[in-house]
């Protein structure tokens, strides 16, 4: 069965410090990964990651993937209290309608 | 530009009720989706559309329907809504071609009682 799982699933941090959100996945005829930050509301696209070790960077935010190790890190350097919310992985499939398999979620905290 | 509008925002159903959610894009978007949030289960697929006039069963789909008349509206139907059928309702579009991501709505929560 087709899973995505993310770690850790909750994390509390001060402002400034870096951290780093960890997905892995098991998924059939795999496409593309994804990040999405989720504050109160709708989830907010971040990155897609098709290949394997190029970075994405916006801001703050990097990613990179890990086709070897079916994995990928999300980092977040100098972290805000902005950044308090729930990080979604999820995995995009190649299928008839490209299926999106989701994570769990990390729950990040950010305390001044 | 709304990208994907979702109504209502919020609804508090009796057991038993029906109730249809609509969701609203215009990106030209083909594909369409429905999932439901619930804590610690992440997004679960519900229904979906590849086009207009198409719909097809997601991973959790008893219990509701959906129809596309048109390419810009996908409806998710409860004809008889259950308490657990408690959720945040989430409907997200996507262009069929090249790497783009999901763009969501704003999520409708529900509450059955």
């Amino acid at each position: 069965e087709d899973k995505v799982v993310q770690s850790p699933l909750s994390l509390v941090v001060h402002e400034g410090d870096t951290v780093t959100l960890n997905c892995s996945y098991e998924v059939t005829n795999f496409r593309s990964l994804l990040w999405y930050k989720q504050e109160k509301k709708a989830p907010t696209f971040l990155f897609m990651l098709t290949s394997s070790g190029i970075e994405k960077k916006s801001g703050r935010l990097s990613s990179i993937l890990d086709k070897k190790e079916l994995s990928s890190i999300l980092n977040i350097t100098a972290t805000q209290t902005g950044d308090s919310a729930i990080y979604l992985c999820a995995v995009l499939r190649v299928t008839s309608y490209d299926k999106v398999i989701f994570g769990p979620g990390t729950s990040l905290s950010v305390i001044p | 530009n709304a990208g994907v509008t979702q109504t209502p925002k919020f609804r508090v159903l009796k057991t038993g009720q029906s109730m249809t959610l609509l969701c609203a894009q215009d990106m030209n978007h083909e594909y369409m989706y429905w999932y439901r949030q619930d804590p610690g289960m992440g997004l679960r697929l519900i229904h979906y559309s590849v086009g207009e006039g198409t719909t097809a069963k997601g991973e959790v789909p008893d219990g509701y329907n959906v129809s596309r008349l048109k390419k810009q509206n996908f409806l998710l139907g409860l004809e008889s809504a259950a308490p657990s059928q408690t959720s945040v309702y989430f409907c997200a579009s996507r262009y069929h071609m090249g790497d783009y991501g999901y763009t969501f709505g704003s999520g409708t929560r529900l509450t059955v009682v």
